[in-house]
């Protein structure tokens, strides 16, 4: 199974912050990588798909970068909203696998 | 608008069986692939399992194979997923999500919990 490390695991970032949630994969994905936020008792929400495709709907301070192992997503001039938990996930093959998760605080 | 919603969630207790569903509407069932995912409490997303669109291909993560048996009923716009010999790690929210085998998931039901104890 390929294995999704997401780093860091929690973070506390003011309003207007810039921050970058990194996620490496256990072996080359290609740009098979997602991202996905979720709040509080929601289903997770898609932001970003094959590593840098910003989903529609979704504001352009959301961006993603990255193929084969290494992946980054970056939210710029962080708004109230953006406090969440961020998920990668691989879709290169099954098993599916997520990111353990990074939890995104207010300071 | 895409809609997906999941039902069949509940108590029950472990060794016993439930089955969930997921009823679409808003967009062309029968094309699309499906997944059920689960989120045990304050815990991270874990896949379930996948079904293709007409399902031909079916893929399990290790944790459930052999207990679980994802299946779709494309007359009636409805994922399912039966559940057997269900045990107290099984206890998570889960979620029925649209996307093809290897891609991403644009729309998830708001979820059914499932709490798996004696």
């Amino acid at each position: 199974d390929i294995q999704m490390t997401q780093s860091p695991s929690s973070l506390s970032a003011s309003v207007g912050d810039r921050v970058t949630i990194t996620c490496r994969a256990s072996q080359r994905i290609s740009s098979y990588l997602n991202w996905y936020q979720q709040k509080p008792g929601k289903a997770p929400k898609l932001l970003i798909y094959a590593a840098s495709s910003l989903q529609s709907g979704v504001p352009s301070r959301f961006s993603g970068s990255g193929s084969g192992t290494d992946f980054t997503l970056t939210i710029s001039n962080l708004q109230p909203e953006d406090f969440a938990t961020y998920y990668c996930q691989q879709s290169y093959t099954t098993p599916i696998t997520f990111g353990q998760g990074t939890r995104l605080e207010i300071k | 608008q895409v809609q997906l919603v999941e039902s069949g969630g509940g108590v029950v207790q472990p060794g016993r069986s439930l089955r969930l569903s997921c009823a679409a509407s808003g967009f062309t069932f029968s094309v699309y692939g499906m997944h059920w995912v689960r989120q045990a409490p304050g815990k991270g997303l874990e896949w379930v399992a996948f079904i293709s669109y007409d399902g031909s291909n079916k893929y399990y993560a290790d944790s459930v194979k052999g207990r679980f048996t994802i299946s779709r009923d494309n007359s009636k716009n409805t994922l399912y997923l039966q559940m057997n010999s269900l045990r107290a790690e099984d206890t998570a929210m889960y979620y029925c999500a649209e996307g093809c085998e290897t891609c991403h998931s644009d729309y998830w039901g708001q979820g059914t919990l499932v709490t798996v104890s004696s």
